[in-house]
């Protein structure tokens, strides 16, 4: 168990549904993360939570909603996505957003968009 | 910015021999380097980490070399066994020092 717990770990969507990733650390840490994973791509950055706050947006579509409630809960919240956007959407934690912090990973969520 | 590649999308190894991996970096301010492992259907697990102001680190069975002169970063798995198939790929601290850049990955299979 990484510590990092992300629910559910498979979702198939059809493009004009609303549904939500869920991801929960126990490790105590303040900055979490969203990363996608696609295939044969390096981890893409999605965005970056410190302390509740969002500090980063890396030119995510709008059709993708962050929220964080507190430190330990990150949600994904999705609508009316495309094809393009099935992938491996990883959740992360880090002590601080701060340098030479490693991050901590959850499983991940398989979505496929239908 | 960062950019980090690698040099073999695959790499397969008999069990019992060593495996070296490899990453390149671009940006010569990078100062911290992370390995993960990949293993199916999990998430990244965290195997070593480096800082710039070392060359070498080891753990258990796992080795990273960094040579900062030609921007080089490699993970040396000693006698390596079935359970260390999986993807690695490396994460360097960017520029900016606040987000990591992925390497794409090195899948890793070990032949019986």
């Amino acid at each position: 168990e990484t510590g990092v717990t992300q629910t559910p770990r498979h979702l198939v969507m059809g493009m004009t549904n609303k549904k939500s990733l869920k991801c929960e650390q126990h490790l105590g840490h303040n900055a979490m993360y969203w990363y996608k994973q696609s295939a044969k791509k390096p981890l893409e950055l999605m965005f970056v939570y410190n302390f509740k706050e969002q500090t980063e947006n890396n030119s995510v579509p709008s059709r993708f909603s962050p929220e964080c409630p507190n430190s330990s809960h990150l949600f994904l919240h999705l609508h009316t996505l495309q094809p393009e956007d099935s992938a491996l959407y990883l959740c992360a934690s880090s002590q601080e957003r701060t340098t030479n912090e490693k991050l901590f990973f959850g499983s991940g969520t398989q979505l496929s968009v239908l | 910015g960062e950019s980090v590649g690698l040099h073999l999308p695959t790499l397969s190894v008999q069990e019992g021999d060593n495996s070296i991996i490899n990453c390149a970096y671009s940006n010569s301010a990078s100062d911290y380097f992370i390995w993960y492992k990949q293993e199916s259907g999990k998430g990244p697990q965290f195997i070593i980490d480096i800082r710039s102001n070392m060359d070498k680190r080891q753990g258990q069975r796992v080795t990273v070399l960094l040579n900062k002169t030609v921007k080089h970063l490699s993970l040396q798995i000693a006698a390596t066994q079935p359970g260390d198939s999986a993807v690695y790929f490396c994460a360097v601290l960017n520029n900016y020092g606040q987000n990591f850049v992925f390497g794409p990955g090195t899948r890793l299979s070990v032949l019986p």
